[in-house]
């Protein structure tokens, strides 16, 4: 069964923390995706990675970065964590050939800055 | 501008009744993928049914099919004799051009199954 698996659920963090959200996939896949999730927003793409060191800006990277040393790991980190950045983080891979393959899911990690 | 639109933020359905959810698309590719996903209240995203550019036939998946208009850039999601079950958060995606691979969601459509 494929998998993509966050380190974390639920997650509680303090402001100006620095906050690291792990994603592994056993899949091979050459993409990886963070996402973050807001009631009435949708999904908003943070940054993806199509290889291994290799990363690109989304819609809404402030605030974060992220590191790909392993193909199959993806971190989202969060600098210094805001209170504006409590959401839900969904992260995903995918294929980079197979242009009809879906993005496979981790179960989301909810997070909230207190 | 948005490239995947979702009009509805919450539709309800009657137990085994059909129910449309809506979904339109800005492109000015030709190749492009369409998708959507489920979500439930426990947050997995399950992917449901894709529907390429260039296939002639709309896609099905057992209780789910996916009605295609190219021309109305519209890819609305079928669900047939809906179940308690279905009740999610439903949202559409696209992935545009050849050899893309970065999905762009909507921003979803909450369906409430009523017995």
């Amino acid at each position: 069964d494929v998998k993509v698996t966050q380190s974390s659920r639920y997650l509680v963090k303090r402001t100006g923390e620095k906050v690291f959200l792990e994603c592994v996939q056993d899949m091979d896949h050459e993409n990886m995706f963070w996402y973050r999730q807001d009631p009435g927003l949708g999904l908003r793409l943070i940054y993806f990675s199509y290889d291994v060191k290799m990363k690109e800006k989304g819609d809404i990277p402030e605030g974060y970065s992220v590191s790909r040393e392993k193909k199959e790991r993806f971190s989202l980190i969060l600098e210094s964590a805001s209170t504006n950045q409590t959401s839900m983080y969904l992260c995903a891979s995918s294929p980079r050939t197979v242009p009809r393959t879906e993005a496979f899911f981790g179960q989301g990690t909810r997070l909230t800055v207190v | 501008a948005q490239k995947i639109t979702q009009t509805q933020p919450g539709m309800f359905v009657q137990e085994k009744e059909a129910v449309t959810l809506d979904c339109t698309y800005d492109t000015s590719d030709q190749s492009y993928g369409l998708f959507w996903y489920k979500q439930p209240s426990s947050g997995e995203m399950i992917f449901l049914i894709y529907q390429g550019s260039y296939d002639e036939q709309n896609a099905t998946e057992g209780r789910y099919s996916l009605n295609f208009q190219k021309a109305r850039k519209s890819a609305n999601l079928v669900i047939s004799a809906s179940q308690l079950g279905d009740s999610a958060m439903y949202f559409c995606a696209m992935r545009e051009g050849r050899g893309s691979y970065i999905p762009t969601f909507g921003r979803g459509t909450s369906l409430i199954v009523h017995p």
